[in-house]
C-alpha cells in the first residue's frame, strides 16, 4: 500500500514561531509537493521539488521555505508563523514518468496559528 | 500562464439526475489533465485521467482542446458521489496545478 505520511494531523502554534511540517513517502517518487487547501480557493501550490536538493516556487511561496535533503522526505518551513497561515496543508508525491503522474496525497496537517 | 478554473463552488443535484462538473484550463503545451476527489474525512485521491480515457465509478471526462475544457460527467448521480472534486493539470515539468474545487452534493 503506497504511503505519503505527514508527521502531524493537527498543530497549534503561536505567531512568530518557526514551524516545521514533515512529509515522508515510500514510493521512491522524484516529485514532491506542498499545497495549502482553503475553502473556495482550492489547492494552491506552495513549493514543488523534482529531485533531492532541487525546488521550485509554486503560486504562493511567500512566508514559506522547503528542504529536501533525502528523496523520501520533503519539509515545509514557516519561518515566522502568522495567523494568515492558518490552513490545511497537504503533501503529495508523484513519479516523473510522463503518463504515470498520479499524485499520492498525505492525510493533511491542519495548522492553527494563534 | 498555466491555470485551471472550476466555475462552480457548489453543485447540488438529486439522486438519479445527470451531473456535469466544469473544468477549463489554460496551457500552451500538451497538458495532462486529471480529476481528483476527496470524500469526507478521506485523503485526496485520483479519480481519472484524460490519457486513459476510462470510466471510473460511472464518471467520464473528455478533453476538448478547442474549448480547453475537461468536464466531468455522470449520467445518474448517487448519494455516495457527494464529495469535493478537483480538476488538475500536469505541465511538462511535472508541476501539478489544481482548480478551486467543486463540492458535489447529491440529495436523496
Amino acid at each position: 500500500d503506497v504511503k505519503v505520511t505527514q508527521s502531524s494531523r493537527y498543530l497549534v502554534k503561536r505567531t512568530g514561531e518557526k514551524v516545521f511540517l514533515e512529509c515522508v513517502q515510500d514510493m521512491d517518487h522524484e516529485n514532491m509537493f506542498w499545497y495549502r487547501q482553503d475553502p473556495g480557493l482550492g489547492l494552491r501550490l506552495i513549493y514543488f521539488s523534482y529531485d533531492v536538493k532541487m525546488k521550485e516556487k509554486g503560486d504562493i511561496p511567500e512566508g514559506y521555505s522547503v528542504s529536501r535533503e533525502k528523496k523520501e522526505r520533503f519539509s515545509l518551513i514557516l519561518e515566522s508563523a502568522s495567523t494568515n497561515q492558518t490552513s490545511m496543508y497537504l503533501c503529495a508525491s508523484s513519479t516523473a514518468m510522463r503518463g504515470f503522474t498520479e499524485a499520492f496525497f498525505g492525510q493533511g496537517t491542519r495548522l492553527t496559528v494563534v | 500562464a498555466q491555470r485551471v478554473t472550476q466555475p462552480e463552488k457548489l453543485l447540488s443535484v438529486f439522486k438519479g439526475a445527470p451531473v456535469e462538473l466544469k473544468c477549463n484550463y489554460s496551457y500552451s503545451g500538451s497538458p495532462e489533465l486529471f480529476w481528483y476527489v476527496q470524500y469526507s474525512r478521506q485523503r485526496l485521491q485520483l479519480l481519472l485521467r484524460h490519457i486513459s480515457r476510462e470510466s471510473i465509478k460511472g464518471f467520464t471526462a473528455d478533453l476538448n482542446k478547442g474549448e480547453t475544457s475537461f468536464h466531468l460527467k455522470k449520467p445518474f448521480a448517487q448519494e455516495e458521489d457527494s464529495a469535493m472534486y478537483y480538476c488538475a493539470l500536469n505541465n511538462q515539468g511535472g508541476k501539478l496545478i489544481f482548480g478551486q474545487g467543486t463540492e458535489l452534493s447529491v440529495k436523496p
